[in-house]
């Protein structure tokens, strides 16, 4: 089946620290790829569409420029939290998307902690 | 944003009884699916439906749709000990590929 590799799995560090996570889909193509908070006994609140050789779409109430994403190949997507602080600690996830009418693949998931 | 709701928010069974958790929508779809996740991991697919179908088997897994009532039912038979986790519907719109989760349900089986 899909496999779709995010790391890191787990972050603690300082508040101001930029936290950059990696999510990549093994063996397809992923044109797009979504990022997910969960905050914890919570659902999953969709962050942004993440798309190959464009700008990412945000949802609203998310800031773009807290939360960088870049799409640069079919098979990598990545998250930057830029200058975190505590309350961006979470769990975000993100998930990769084969094809239309068709399941997310999603990753493992990175515990964030910010001290 | 979220459009589903799910109940019961927690559910309790013995191992071998079976778990049915429900899912209502609000909107149009192109598809529902249910995901499982277990505690502090990502999300595994369980099942698709698309709109223009009313039920779906994989395995113990059942899973009914009923667009006209905008509800959803999965049904795990013979619960086994390794089923406890937390149990989400995703409807998918006509429109694009986003999913909005439902709230979950929690489900411990017990041995």
């Amino acid at each position: 089946g899909a496999v779709v590799s995010q790391h890191p799995s787990r972050v603690i560090c300082k508040s101001g620290t930029s936290v950059k996570i990696e999510c990549r889909s093994l063996d397809f193509q992923a044109t797009t790829m979504f990022w997910y908070r969960q905050f914890p006994k919570q659902s999953l609140m969709l962050m942004a569409t993440s798309n190959e050789g464009s700008k990412a779409t945000y949802e609203q109430g998310v800031e773009k420029d807290k939360f960088l994403i870049n799409h640069a190949s079919l098979t990598l997507s990545t998250l930057t939290v830029t200058s975190a602080h505590p309350e961006d600690s979470s769990f975000y996830i993100c998930s990769a998307l084969r094809g239309p009418n068709q399941p997310q693949h999603f990753g493992d998931g990175t515990r964030l902690s910010i001290l | 944003s979220q459009q589903g709701e799910e109940d019961p928010q927690a559910l309790s069974i013995q191992e071998g009884e079976n778990a049915t958790m429900n899912c209502s929508y609000k909107t149009s779809i192109n598809n529902l699916q249910w995901y499982r996740q277990n505690s502090g991991r990502g999300l595994v697919h369980l099942i698709l439906i698309r709109s223009n179908e009313r039920e779906k088997h994989s395995g113990r897994l059942r899973v009914t749709l009923d667009t006209s009532k905008k509800s959803s039912s999965l049904l795990i038979t013979a619960s086994r000990a390794a089923d406890t986790a937390s149990y989400f519907c995703a409807t998918a719109s006509p429109n694009d590929y986003k999913l909005s989760f439902g709230a979950g349900t929690t489900v411990t089986v017990r041995a």
